[in-house]
């Protein structure tokens, strides 16, 4: 596609549910980046994919977070057990080079997790 | 530990004057330094960046200034336009992931 897709945009869930944020990258970018941006704050890193491995995972709160990208393409995010302070604009971004480099990401829109 | 922060929560600068916005960082390692520009309701954009090896890279009416022995590094819009009304994020990829700032308010007035 054109550009990076995340679905859904807003998501409000209970505390306690589970929840899976999906998001489609660049056709052909081999980079996928998961951040996490609360309100008033900067994007922190959660975790990374080339291709379909998953090289650093260490921006991972705690072991609800998981992430996925089976085929090297499409990625999840999937929260388990969700709690209030896992509100906040969960960020997905693409990247031709293996480590973005000078070149930036392209990010998507967002999905606005809010937990209650 | 903040590796890259942004001191200055927000900005309001006249249309067609200069905009400054500045970032400090503590690592030394960083190769790359990035300016990404977000508007509400989207993700950030990619702007501009400049390699730890100079110290100015200039893109129309965007220059981003490095100084590595005060690791600072400034982003000046010149001149600056209501459509640059964004948050603006200093960043700075390392291995494989980038380290944000908090961002700046930039708010250009007619």
């Amino acid at each position: 596609g054109a550009g990076v897709s995340q679905s859904p945009r807003y998501k409000v869930a209970k505390r306690g549910q589970d929840v899976a944020l999906r998001c489609d990258p660049i056709s052909g970018h081999v980079s996928l980046f998961w951040y996490q941006q609360a309100l008033g704050q900067g994007p922190e890193f959660l975790t990374y994919f080339q291709n379909e491995a998953q090289l650093d995972k260490s921006g991972l709160p705690s072991d609800r977070f998981f992430a996925e990208r089976p085929e090297g393409s499409v990625s999840t995010l999937k929260i388990q057990r969700t709690q209030q302070e896992d509100s906040a604009v969960y960020l997905c971004a693409s990247s031709f080079s293996p480590t973005a480099g000078p070149y930036g990401y392209t990010f998507g829109s967002g999905t606005r997790l809010t937990v209650v | 530990d903040q590796q890259v922060k942004q001191n200055s929560p927000s900005l309001s600068v006249q249309e067609g004057r200069i905009s400054i916005l500045n970032c400090d960082y503590t690592n030394s390692m960083f190769d790359y330094f990035l300016w990404y520009k977000k508007y509400p309701a989207e993700g950030p954009t990619f702007l501009i960046s400049i390699s730890s090896i100079k110290d100015k890279n200039e893109d129309g009416r965007f220059t981003v200034f490095l100084n590595k022995s005060a690791k600072h590094l400034s982003l000046h819009i010149v001149p600056s336009q209501p459509g640059d009304s964004a948050v603006y994020f200093c960043a700075a990829p390392n291995a494989g992931k980038s380290t944000f700032g908090d961002g700046t308010t930039l708010t250009v007035k007619p």
